[in-house]
Parts: C-alpha cells; sequence; structure tokens
C-alpha cells in the first residue's frame, strides 16, 4: 500500500493567518482526499483532489477558505485561510488503494491550533 | 442524510474477553464497509474490509460481520490485550477510489 509523508505534524498559528499542509505519497495516485477531524467528531470530508483539475469541495467546504492544489500524481497541498479558532482541528490527507481488496492510506495528520 | 453510528464512544473491558464493537448505518447502501484503528495522534490505519456480499471476514484475532439486512458490521477482537487499546472507525464506500464515509469512532480500553 501507499505511504503518505504529510506536514507538518503541528502548529499553532494566529488568527488571521493561513496554513499551508503537504502531502507526499510514494506512488502515483488518481484522487486524493483532504478530511478534517474535530475533537471527539468523526472524520470529515473536505475535498477530493485530482490532478489537473478543480478539487470538487463537500458542502460547508469552499476553495476560498481550503483552497487545494493538486500538481501531480504524488502530491497535495490544503491551505487552512484567514483562521479562526473555529479551524482548530487535526486535518488528514488520504489516498484509495488501486486494490478495493485494501483499504485507504491516510497521512499521520496535521493537528492544528488556532490562538 | 447518510449518517453511520458506531455503538458507543467508549468501551472498557478486560485483558482476555471479547470486545464487540457496532456499526450501523442509514439512508445509505454501501458496496463495502472498512475498519480502521487510529491512535492518540496518528491517521487510522487500516484493519479490515467486507464487502456487501460477504457476511464474515477474519483476520487473525479480528473478525467482522457484516449484515446488508439490518444495515449494520460487528467488528470482534477476541482475547483482547491492553495494546488493542484504540480508536475503532468504521468506514463505508460505496465505489472503488471514491471518499469514505466515517462513523465516530469507538474508544476501547483494554485494562490487565
Amino acid at each position: 500500500s501507499a505511504v503518505i509523508s504529510q506536514k507538518p505534524s503541528r502548529d499553532i498559528c494566529q488568527r488571521g493567518t493561513s496554513l499551508t499542509i503537504q502531502c507526499q505519497v510514494d506512488s502515483q495516485v488518481t484522487m486524493m482526499f483532504w478530511y478534517r477531524q474535530q475533537p471527539g467528531q468523526s472524520l470529515t470530508l473536505i475535498a477530493t483532489a485530482n490532478q489537473g483539475s478543480e478539487a470538487t469541495y463537500e458542502s460547508g467546504f469552499v476553495i476560498d477558505k481550503f483552497p487545494i492544489s493538486r500538481p501531480n500524481l504524488t502530491f497535495s497541498t490544503l491551505t487552512v485561510s484567514n483562521m479562526s479558532p473555529e479551524d482548530s482541528s487535526i486535518y488528514l490527507c488520504s489516498v484509495a488503494p488501486g486494490d478495493r481488496t485494501y483499504g485507504y492510506t491516510f497521512g499521520s495528520g496535521t493537528r492544528l491550533t488556532v490562538v | 442524510s447518510q449518517k453511520i453510528e458506531q455503538n458507543s464512544e467508549a468501551l472498557n473491558i478486560q485483558e482476555g474477553k471479547t470486545a464487540t464493537l457496532t456499526c450501523n448505518y442509514t439512508n445509505y447502501s454501501p458496496a463495502y464497509l472498512q475498519w480502521y484503528r487510529q491512535d492518540p495522534g496518528r491517521g487510522p490505519v487500516f484493519l479490515l474490509l467486507i464487502r456487501e456480499n460477504e457476511k464474515e471476514k477474519r483476520k487473525e484475532r479480528l473478525k467482522v460481520t457484516f449484515d446488508t439486512t439490518l444495515k449494520q458490521s460487528l467488528f470482534h477482537i477476541t482475547a483482547s490485550q491492553p495494546a488493542d487499546s484504540a480508536t475503532y472507525l468504521c468506514a463505508l464506500g460505496n465505489q472503488a477510489g471514491t471518499a469514505l464515509i466515517f462513523g465516530k469512532g469507538t474508544t476501547l480500553s483494554v485494562s490487565s
């Protein structure tokens, strides 16, 4: 299965600023997924990122707030813009397996605290 | 709207016992269901996948059942160990390669 390197692992940011989270995959993948996990909550899908096209955002998430880049088949970034304390959460990237017999692979997560 | 419920937020059991976790869903017809383990500060790690046409899957001390009529999956850890203490997430998928939908998870604590 794929291996994902996600950076940074954690950060504390001032409100009003932006943070860019990076995910590097060790193999080419068609789609990458970005999730948010708030304390005590399930993983909520933010958007699906395909290489060469705009990301598809879920209801409640907008491109201006969470711009995503997908420059190639092994890399993606998620930016959390104009942050507020409500954005404090764990952000995770994920990729689907090439074979449906295997599960999805996740990055180790970025724990974001906005003060 | 689609909804996934995991039976309890926390489950405490004694070492050696069988832990049983429940995942129920509504307004969804998944092609497959997956279980993940998540440790604090880490991303989820895949454990087992079961398809809609399968009733049961086993892997070492783990067993998953899937009842599409009841819209329920049961996840069993037999001979549980303190190292099994973690949060376990249920996830549903429809098509290959599309995003998963997750439950909130059940935090299992196994005491020695």
